[in-house]
Parts: structure tokens; sequence; C-alpha cells
């Protein structure tokens, strides 16, 4: 099956204890996305990743890092997470970025309580 | 700095009225998404709009880009109760047109 899988889905930590958020898709994807979704606010994409080791900055990135190691997979991390970084977090993944950017598949998301 | 507006922010109607919601946005784009949002669950692709006076239908649904107008609609005909969640329109910008920003959202209700 299709899909965008996100792990864990929910997580309860403590300001300054890092943690990773795993994203990873199966369909061959080359652009991944992060968002985060606050009441309010809306959507706002955090980082994003046009293909392997291209990563760009959304309009929220700061106290978060990407990587994109393999196609597959696009973990967002949280070096020294504070209780702003409280939220629900959405990865998502299309066949391309940029001008032909299609349908984006977003995965189930990940509630994330920092105390 | 991107601003994308939708209005209303929250719409209640009867099953069989029709409504359009509309997403204005502040810059240069010809890339225009809609998405649908059921309480707790994720996102789901509804419309992809890529040029001007691009219109897309599915089902009770349709959805227009006109980017003269920086103005997107997405009108609901004879609305039924399995339509209310809430709808966010997305624009694509920068040198790749890979970054969205969306709109806050409508919540739609639809009573019977």
């Amino acid at each position: 099956e299709a899909q965008v899988t996100q792990n864990p889905r929910y997580l309860i930590t403590v300001t300054g204890k890092k943690l990773t958020v795993t994203c990873s898709q199966n369909m061959n994807h080359e652009y991944m996305s992060w968002y985060r979704q606050d009441p309010g606010l809306g959507l706002r994409q955090i980082y994003y990743s046009m293909n392997v080791e291209v990563t760009d900055k959304g309009d929220v990135p700061e106290g978060y890092k990407v990587s994109r190691k393999e196609k597959r997979n696009f973990p967002l991390i949280l070096e020294s997470p504070s209780p702003n970084q409280t939220s629900l977090y959405f990865c998502a993944s299309s066949l391309y970025g940029g001008a032909n950017q299609e349908t984006q598949y977003f995965g189930p998301g990940t509630r994330l309580l920092v105390l | 700095e991107l601003k994308v507006e939708q209005n209303p922010l929250f719409l209640s109607m009867q099953e069989g009225k029709n409504y359009t919601i509309y997403c204005n946005y502040s810059t240069t784009s010809d890339r225009l998404y809609w998405y649908r949002q059921d309480p707790g669950k994720s996102l789901e692709s509804l419309f992809v709009l890529l040029s001007n006076g691009a219109v897309k239908q599915e089902g009770r649904l349709m959805a227009s880009l006109d980017t003269k107008a920086r103005l997107s609609t997405l009108h609901i005909t004879a609305a039924v109760h399995d339509l209310s969640a809430t709808y966010f329109c997305a624009v694509g910008v920068g040198g790749t047109a890979s970054k969205l920003t969306f709109g806050t959202g409508t919540r739609l209700q639809v009573t019977l």
C-alpha cells in the first residue's frame, strides 16, 4: 500500500531533550516536506526536500533540523525542544516538487508535547 | 512575506445549498492546491491547479484559479453532510516553486 508513515504518533518530552520524528514513504517520491499545525495558524512549512541531499527552509525552520540521506526517509530533528514546539506535525511527499508538483500525500501526524 | 487568506473561516450551511470558499494570496504564483482535513485526521489532497484559468471538478466540489486576481475559489454544489471538514488552500512560491504557504483553513459544517 502506498503510504507515508511517521513515528512516533504521540510523544511527550521535556525541554532540551533531543528527539527525532521519522518519516518514510514507499512511493519513490522525490519531494518531501514537514509541516506543523497549530490552532488558528493553519499549517506552516518547516523544511522541504527536492531530492536526496537537497533541503531548504520553509516558513518556520527555527529550532528544527532535517536530513535527506535516502530518498524514502526525511527525519525531523529537534536538537533542544522547547514548549513552543508543542504541535501536531505532518510529513508529506509528492512525486516531484517545483513547477511539476502534483498531489501531496500526507502522513498520519505526530502529536508532540514539550513540557 | 506571502499572505494566504481564506474566507470565510467558518461556514455553516444546510444540505442542498451552494456556497463558495475564497482563497486570496499576496504574491505571484501559478500553483494552488486545495486540501481537506477531517477532525482528528490527516490531510487529503483535493485539487491541484497549475495555470491561470484552471478549473477542476470532483463530485460536488469545483475549484478554479485566477492568477491575475490572485484568487482561487472552491465551490460547493448541493452540499451534503459528508462534506463537513476543514478545507485548506496552499500556494506554491519560491525559485523552484516548492515552498508552500497554507491558508488558515475554512471549517465547513453541513447541517441536515
